[in-house]
């Protein structure tokens, strides 16, 4: 069965302080990876696909990595508005089609 | 703008009582989705529509049901809810099924008493 785990679940961090969500999968042939941003009492916002191993996106202060196991979504000199759920969901074949598989996502929350 | 609408933002109803949810699309994508996501866990596939043909996820539950009259416009029914259907459901769009990026809406968050 295809799993994605995100770590941590939660992560506290100083305006300005530099870190790295983590997605790691187990999934039978990726086929790509997304980022959203949840915000409290919203829907998802996309911020990233990536398809392949040693692909990279950057978005502002935000930049997304991924590897043959995960993917990383950096956050560099974070503000308070960078406070949200950040999503991974993975692609992956089932059956002859394609399913998406989301995360439980992390928690980030930023201080001034 | 573009977008995807989800009304109403927020519903209560009564065990067993039917509601219906409902989600627009100015976006004019081929496909549309709806999501079940309880607190502090994944967003969970129902079902999505690719232009008129219906898909269901295998475990989603025969309470549920959709409908997708036009282009713009897709609902879901919850028959009987139950307390665990307590939730938000999200809507989602995209040009074509699963492989391409999905745009969501605001969500609408069902409260079952």
């Amino acid at each position: 069965e295809d799993q994605v785990t995100q770590s941590p679940e939660a992560l506290r961090l100083q305006e300005g302080e530099s870190s790295s969500l983590n997605c790691s999968y187990t999934v039978s042939g990726l086929r790509g990876l997304f980022w959203y941003r949840q915000d409290p009492g919203k829907g998802p916002e996309f911020l990233f696909t990536l398809y392949s191993a040693g692909e990279e996106k950057e978005k502002e202060r935000l930049k997304a990595t991924l590897t043959k196991k995960e993917s990383f979504l950096h956050i560099t000199a974070p503000k308070p508005e960078d406070s949200a759920t950040y999503l991974c969901a993975v692609l992956s074949p089932s059956g002859g089609y394609q399913k998406v598989t989301f995360g439980t996502g992390t928690k980030l929350q930023v201080i001034p | 703008d573009a977008m995807v609408i989800q009304n109403p933002r927020y519903q209560v109803t009564q065990f067993g009582k039917p509601v219906t949810l409902s989600c627009s699309q100015t976006l004019n994508h081929n496909v549309m989705y709806w999501y079940q996501q309880k607190s502090s866990q994944a967003p969970k596939l129902l079902f999505h529509y690719y232009d008129k043909d219906f898909n269901n996820e295998a475990d989603t539950p025969d309470n549920f049901q959709s409908r997708r009259p036009n282009t713009s416009f897709c609902f879901l029914d919850i028959r009987s809810p139950g307390l665990g259907d307590t939730a938000m459901y999200l809507c989602a769009t995209s040009r074509v099924p699963i492989t391409d990026t999905q745009y969501f809406g605001p969500g609408t968050r069902l409260t079952v008493l």
